[in-house]
């Protein structure tokens, strides 16, 4: 089952900044936070990891606090392109136990 | 591109017919994962393979079964085809070191039972 808690959808208009919140009460400390992307009928792809604090990218930033309880993913700028299903999971380094599990998502309808 | 390979991309067959669905991880990439998503539906993790050997379980039905073979190639082998079964079936490879949390995901198989 996904530990991981997150709003099933959000809209947005093109320009904006959005941020998606993600719960994990229940983090292992040896586990990072990981958001993907999914455009339908396509495979999702890796946006951005992070363990504490802030992690910026030319994709996107992700703040995690102390307590690492919740991240935000946050989209500076979005457009139409960006409309999609984004997911966070958390995940150890290392492919060989790790599973990846992944939750319900997180539905973004960016409109004109 | 993910590195990932699938194939086929599309297949169509009746119900109660067999049909396998094949990866080709990335070069290196010593664990497999497949999913199902089916229609309007999250990701649903059937199985994980590292190196040849099961390493974790989901919610996969017991009329289906997976493998990976020597060269890391993995298998996906469907039985007693249901239409509920139709769906895209995707999976994923990820690296056993490297300080990065990614999987790469191949661009999956549509199955079409009819």
């Amino acid at each position: 089952l996904a530990k991981t808690t997150q709003p099933i959808s959000m809209d947005s208009y093109e320009g904006q900044e959005v941020n998606i919140t993600c719960s994990h009460n229940n983090i292992a400390t040896n586990d990072y936070i990981t958001w993907y992307q999914q455009f339908p009928s396509q495979g999702p792809r890796f946006i951005i990891q992070g363990y504490k604090t802030k992690v910026t990218n030319e994709v996107a930033s992700l703040f995690i606090p102390a307590d690492r309880k919740s991240s935000t993913l946050s989209l500076p700028r979005v457009s139409l392109s960006d409309t999609a299903v984004y997911y966070c999971l958390e995940r150890g380094y290392g492919g060989a136990t790790n599973k990846l599990i992944f939750g319900t998502g997180t539905l973004l309808a960016v409109q004109p | 591109d993910s590195g990932v390979t699938q194939t086929p991309k599309h297949l169509i067959t009746a119900t109660g017919q067999r049909v396998t669905l094949r990866c080709s991880p990335r070069s290196g990439d010593l664990s497999v994962y497949w999913y199902q998503q089916s229609l309007d539906q999250g990701l649903q993790f059937l199985i994980q393979y590292y190196n040849g050997e099961e390493r974790a379980k989901g919610n996969i039905l017991e009329r289906f079964s997976a493998q990976q073979f020597p060269d890391l190639h993995s298998e996906l082998n469907l039985s007693s085809l249901e239409l509920g079964d139709s769906a895209l079936y995707f999976c994923a490879s990820s690296p056993l070191t490297g300080r990065s949390t990614e999987a790469f995901f191949g661009q999956g198989t549509r199955l079409t039972v009819v």
